[in-house]
């Protein structure tokens, strides 16, 4: 079985652009998260995704939208960016109710510049 | 938010001997789980502890859970080289909602 896999691995934009990262969710699984980590920090919850909806959101404003497609991979797209939003951003699929079993994509690394 | 505090923040350790990490937690939870990451990438999901479990083994790691104290203890016993990474506590875990810890950065020195 296929594991995550998130698309690009590094990434450099100008601040006030738009970015949309992308991430292929491990085969069997049905909800998608995205998590945010600032360097030296632990991940912080962005939101989940779960038949094409969003099933809950940490605190983030609303230029961070995402989006799931039928065959469950996702999207993340970060609007006006701002040089905080620099960070490793990744992804991570799962069955949902499931307590464990996150499969982690390896990460795609965003400087805003 | 960060849902607590990982103790150390860093360690270095020489290859043999035993890592201790700990973790305290803010809220009530149903489990605790332990991820690894190396060099910034992607998080492994190493062992989960319920909530009505004080002790866990798997291989060379022991976790334990005191939830009058809201706080976890990873144990990694003879630690290599290959151990090197940073280690987080997380709870949660309804479908991905999951809140970590800042992590322990741990260096075993062959």
């Amino acid at each position: 079985e296929t594991g995550v896999t998130q698309s690009p691995t590094h990434l450099i934009k100008t601040r006030g652009q738009q970015v949309t990262l992308r991430c292929s969710s491990q085969s069997g699984h049905n909800t998608v998260s995205w998590y945010q980590q600032a360097l030296g920090q632990g991940p912080q919850f962005i939101f989940q995704y779960y038949r094409e909806e969003e099933n809950g959101r940490g605190n983030f404003p609303p230029r961070f939208s995402g989006l799931q497609f039928p065959n469950y991979s996702s999207e993340l797209n970060v609007n006006a960016l701002e040089l905080d939003d620099s960070a490793l951003y990744l992804c991570a699929s799962s069955l949902l109710g499931q307590l464990y079993g996150y499969t982690f994509g390896s990460g795609t690394r965003l400087t805003v510049v | 938010s960060q849902q607590g505090e990982e103790d150390p923040q860093a360690l270095s350790i020489q290859e043999g001997e035993n890592a201790t990490m700990n973790c305290s937690y803010k809220t009530s939870i149903n489990n605790l789980q332990w991820y690894r990451q190396n060099s910034g990438r992607g998080l492994v999901h190493l062992i989960l502890i319920r909530s009505n479990e004080r002790e866990k083994h798997s291989g060379r790691l022991r976790v334990t859970l005191d939830t009058s104290k809201k706080s976890s203890s990873l144990l990694i016993t003879a630690s290599r080289a290959a151990d090197t990474a940073s280690y987080f506590c997380a709870t949660g875990g309804q479908g991905g909602k999951l809140i970590f810890g800042q992590g322990t950065e741990l260096s075993v020195k062959p």
